[in-house]
């Protein structure tokens, strides 16, 4: 399995871009790059995936560069409400995933 | 609500009980993975069910621990003898084979006195 590496924690005002990226130098071929939310006391929340170049939803956009070393998780006009900790994992999209979050980067939104 | 369910949401329990945890995943998934959070970390997994077989079992899932998914549907973790080290939230995630997107539930947490 990849091992990612994230920043522990990021601080943004609301209403500010938030660009939160993830280092997975040994990404597989067939490794897919997905980012989970999680709120205190709740299950992470799938927010993305992606495989190459960009991927957006209705929540957030997710870059990926041609070597797929790295990804970074964009969320548009952050909010008070964004406030949580954010997994970046790595792992095959067939076959079951024997995930493994790391530590996640805590994002603290201010008013 | 037709995600996945988890009860009891808390439990508190002495030092050397027995507890048991149920998980109801999404109705048409049929994989079910269970893992373990503890304060500031992100969640380990503990093991994995295709349907009704356990096919994966983490070294963190000690021989106190036991997890069933009898008839492929809802699954049950069991912990025996209880320690304060099992102190903890307990989450159950479940996907669909092919789409492996994991849903999470909002956990159980478990706290041993």
């Amino acid at each position: 399995l990849a091992k990612t590496t994230q920043p522990i924690s990021m601080d943004s005002y609301e209403g500010q871009e938030v660009n939160i990226t993830c280092s997975h130098n040994n990404i597989a071929t067939n490794d897919y790059i997905t980012w989970y939310q999680q709120f205190p006391s709740q299950g992470p929340r799938f927010i993305i995936q992606g495989y190459k170049t960009k991927v957006t939803n209705e929540v957030a956009s997710l870059f990926i560069p041609a070597d797929r070393k790295s990804s970074t998780l964009s969320l548009p006009r952050v909010s008070l409400s964004d406030t949580a900790v954010y997994y970046c994992l790595v792992g095959a999209s067939e076959g079951y995933q024997k995930v493994t979050f790391g530590t996640g980067t805590k994002l603290q939104v201010i008013p | 609500d037709t995600g996945v369910s988890q009860n009891p949401r808390h439990k508190i329990t002495k030092r050397g009980q027995n507890v048991t945890f149920r998980c109801d995943p999404i109705s048409e998934h049929n994989r079910l993975y269970w893992y373990r959070q503890t304060l500031g970390q992100g969640p380990e997994f503990l093991t994995y069910f295709q349907n009704e077989a356990q096919l994966e079992k983490s070294r963190l899932l000690s021989d106190r621990f036991s997890a069933e998914r009898p008839k492929g549907s809802f699954s049950t973790l069991e912990i025996q003898r209880t320690e304060q080290g099992d102190s903890a939230m307990y989450l159950c995630a479940s996907s669909l084979e092919g789409q492996e997107t994991q849903y999470f539930g909002p956990g159980t947490r478990l706290l041993v006195l």
